[in-house]
Order: structure tokens, then sequence, then C-alpha cells
């Protein structure tokens, strides 16, 4: 199973783009990259999850270059709703996925 | 929307007592999960579970047993607790062959070990 390194925190402020990198130097052929939102006192929640290239949704975007040894999760304009945990893990749908300690993202007004 | 109760939003237990954490999903998925996350060390994996009465360790097993009788409900035992078990215990699910590798969870349930 691929392990992955992310920043233990990073803070930013209203309004700005925050970009969390995430290497996963041994991610294997058929792993996917996903991240995932946690709030305290709640489970975590699905973000994104991309294979290569860059993928968009209505929260974030994905960014995967072409050897897949990281990835860099895009959040624009963040508010001060999205200070919480974020986590990303490699692997596929019935892998055990490993969670890691996460980026505690903190924003300030 | 996918819905993953779990029995106890907190739960305090003595030291030895039999301990059972309940966890049902409502989207007929094939996974299930039992994760525990404590300050410091993010989620660990105890248990996880890809069909009806089948089960598969994760990183962390001992000390604890599951039960999967029905494919809606996981189980999570504790034999006998033991303080180093305080902690919060999430409950996740998945759909196989979804397309993503999307795992919804449970609420959680806070459990203190005395």
């Amino acid at each position: 199973l691929a392990k992955t390194t992310q920043p233990i925190s990073m803070d930013s402020y209203e309004g700005q783009e925050v970009n969390i990198t995430c290497s996963h130097n041994n991610i294997a052929t058929n792993d996917y990259i996903t991240w995932y939102q946690q709030f305290p006192s709640q489970g975590p929640r699905f973000i994104i999850q991309g294979y290569k290239t860059k993928v968009t949704n209505e929260v974030a975007s994905l960014f995967i270059p072409a050897d897949r040894k990281s990835s860099t999760l895009s959040l624009p304009r963040v508010s001060l709703s999205d200070t919480a945990v974020y986590y990303c893990l490699v692997g596929g749908n019935t892998d055990k996925l490993i969670f890691g300690t996460g980026t505690r993202l903190q924003v300030f007004p | 929307d996918v819905k993953v109760t779990q029995s106890s939003r907190y739960l305090v237990k003595r030291t030895g007592e039999k301990v059972f954490l309940e966890c049902v999903q409502d989207m007929d998925h094939e996974n299930m999960f039992w994760y525990r996350q404590d300050p410091g060390l993010g989620l660990r994996l105890i248990y996880f579970s890809y069909d009806v009465k089948m089960k598969e360790k994760g990183d962390i097993p001992e000390g604890y047993s599951v039960s999967r009788e029905k494919k809606e409900r996981f189980s999570l035992i504790l034999e006998s607790a033991s303080t180093n078990q305080t902690s919060m215990y999430l409950c996740a699910s998945s759909l196989v062959n979804s397309g993503t590798y999307e795992q919804y969870f449970g609420p959680g349930t806070r459990l203190t070990v005395t």
C-alpha cells in the first residue's frame, strides 16, 4: 500500500486559494488518489478523487502530474468553514485505505 | 443520501466489560469498515468486511472482533475493554464498483473506558 506524506498544518486567510500537496512515491498503477475532509467531532467526508491530470468539482480541484508521485488539492477562495483536517489517500476500492494524520488547515478572518 | 448510523455518540464502560458498537448503513453497500481515531495518530483501520459473514483484519485488530450477520449491519466488539481502547470509533461503508472510492462515515462513538 502506498504511503502518503502531507504537511501537518497550514494557515490561510479567507478568500485565498489553498494548495495542499501530498507525496505518494510508491503509488501503484491501479491506485486512485482520494481526498477527505474532516471537521471536529464528525466523520471524514469525501471531497474529490482522481487518477491523473486534473479533476474539478464544485468543492475543489485535484492536480496530478504525469508521474503520479504527488498530487495537489486546491481549495479556491477558502472561508472560515473550510477549517478542517484534510486527508490524502491512495488505493483501490477494496484496499485498506490509509488515512494517516492529515493536514490541519486553519483559515483566519 | 447515504446514511450511516452508530448506536451511541458517547459511551462509558469499565475495564473488563464486553462492549458492542453497532453500525448500520441504509444504502446496500457491500463494504463496511471500523476505524479508531486518536489525537496525533489519525484514523487507523481496525477491521473491514466485503460481504456478509466476511471480515478482514485492518492495521490494529488486536483486542477487537467484528460481526457481520446482515449486509447493513457491522458490529465491533471489545471482548474485554481496556483503558487503552478509549478512543473515537468511526464506522464507514462504501459501494463496490461505484466508480469512486468514497467511504461514507457515521458520526462516531466516543468510548471512554475507566
